[in-house]
Formats: C-alpha cells, sequence, structure tokens
C-alpha cells in the first residue's frame, strides 16, 4: 500500500527565511508520480509541481524548489526567502500508475505560518 | 480558462437526509475525482469518474456514491447523513494524455456541515 509521511505538522519562519518541508513516501510500484499542493485558506488545493519516479532531477522555480531522491524516497520542497503570501498548508501526494489508479495518497500537510 | 467549479459552496443538513454536490472540470477534463477533508482524517480518495464510468473507489460506504454525465460533470450523493460526514469535499480534474497520469486541478470545495 502507498504511503506519504509530512513529519512537520506546523513550521513559523519570519519572512525571507529559508523554509525545508519534508516528504518521504512508500509504494511498492515502480512507477509512480509525486505532487506537492498548497491549500490557502480559501481551501482549494493548488497545484505546484509534478514528478515521475523516472525524473530525480531537481527543479527551481523562482523562489521555490524541489530535492527528489529515491533513495531515501524523499521528496522535499523549499521556499527560499518566504514570504508572507507562502502561509498556507503544503501537502505532498503520490499516486501510482502501473495499477491504472488514479487517486492521490496525500500527506497529513505541513501547516507553514510565515511571519513578518 | 475556467478552472474546476463545486457548487454550492456551502451546505448544512440534518442527520439522515441526503445531499447532492456538483463538479464541473476544466473544460476537456475528463477525469474527475473526489476527495474528503477532515481534520481528523486528512484528504480521502472518495472515488474517479472517467468517460461516465467509475474508475476508482476509497474505502468509503456505500452512502457514498456518484456519477459523470456525458459533459464530464460530476455529481457526488451521500444519502442518510452522519454528523461524521461533516467535511469539505474537493472536487478535481485531470487531462488524460494517453494514459499518462496527468496533474489534478482542485476546486474550491464544497463545505458540508451536518447538524
Amino acid at each position: 500500500a502507498q504511503k506519504v509521511t509530512q513529519a512537520q505538522t506546523e513550521i513559523s519562519v519570519v519572512e525571507k527565511e529559508d523554509v525545508t518541508l519534508d516528504c518521504v513516501y512508500e509504494t511498492r510500484d515502480t512507477t509512480y508520480y509525486l505532487f506537492w499542493y498548497k491549500q490557502p485558506p480559501s481551501g482549494e488545493l493548488v497545484f505546484l509541481i509534478r514528478r515521475n519516479s523516472f525524473d530525480e532531477q531537481n527543479e527551481i522555480s523562482g523562489r521555490y524548489s524541489w530535492n527528489f531522491q529515491k533513495s531515501t524516497s524523499s521528496f522535499n520542497f523549499t521556499i527560499t526567502a518566504s514570504q508572507v503570501v507562502d502561509s498556507a498548508v503544503y501537502f505532498c501526494a503520490l499516486s501510482e500508475a502501473n495499477t491504472g489508479r488514479r487517486a492521490l495518497t496525500f500527506g497529513s500537510g505541513t501547516r507553514l505560518q510565515v511571519q513578518p | 480558462k475556467a478552472g474546476v467549479t463545486q457548487t454550492p459552496r456551502y451546505l448544512i443538513k440534518t442527520r439522515g437526509q441526503q445531499v447532492t454536490l456538483s463538479c464541473s472540470p476544466i473544460s476537456g477534463h475528463r477525469s474527475v475525482s473526489w476527495y474528503q477533508q477532515t481534520p481528523g482524517q486528512g484528504l480521502q480518495f472518495l472515488f474517479e469518474y472517467f468517460s461516465e464510468t467509475q474508475r476508482n473507489k476509497g474505502n468509503f460506504p456505500g452512502r457514498f456514491s456518484g456519477r459523470q454525465f456525458s459533459n464530464s460533470r460530476s455529481e457526488m450523493n451521500v444519502s442518510t447523513l452522519e454528523l461524521g460526514d461533516s467535511a469539505l469535499y474537493l472536487c478535481a480534474s485531470s487531462l488524460e494524455a494517453g494514459g499518462r497520469n496527468t496533474e489534478a486541478f482542485f476546486g474550491q470545495g464544497t463545505r458540508l456541515t451536518v447538524v
């Protein structure tokens, strides 16, 4: 069975600090997809990134970067120079490809509070 | 391009009643999934529809059901409501491209309160 663990329940930082959100996953599939979503207070889940299991290249998008390491089953997310607008709950998610399931298995989320 | 639209945004129902929630996916998206979000259980997969057929189902009782129409719009129904059904129900749509698992885009959700 697949599982996603986000051990950090809540993180509080001061604006302009860098912050890393951890994500560890478990799956028996050899082909799978990893995602990060942001949930602001409005409730909508905002898609941030998708990464497939064959692509371990790290990615950077503006102040956001992702570090995917299959050897440790981790897919960590770093926000550089955090801003108040980054305050939200962040979810890591996993879906399997080989079984044909499209269901996302979510972690429990990390609440990030960025103080001005 | 319009995003995923869920109606209504808020709903209050009484125990024992039934409720129907609606989801309009992004134009061109044929896969629609539903998720339940509660403080205790987090985000849990309910079911997924593709081309009017239920393709996957999560571990929820039969009181939870859904359907998808030919225009890809989807509805989910919960019968005999229980207090524990109070949750944010999120709908997501995906573009199926050659069978590949593409990213899901979520609506703002319907917040259901059962009293």
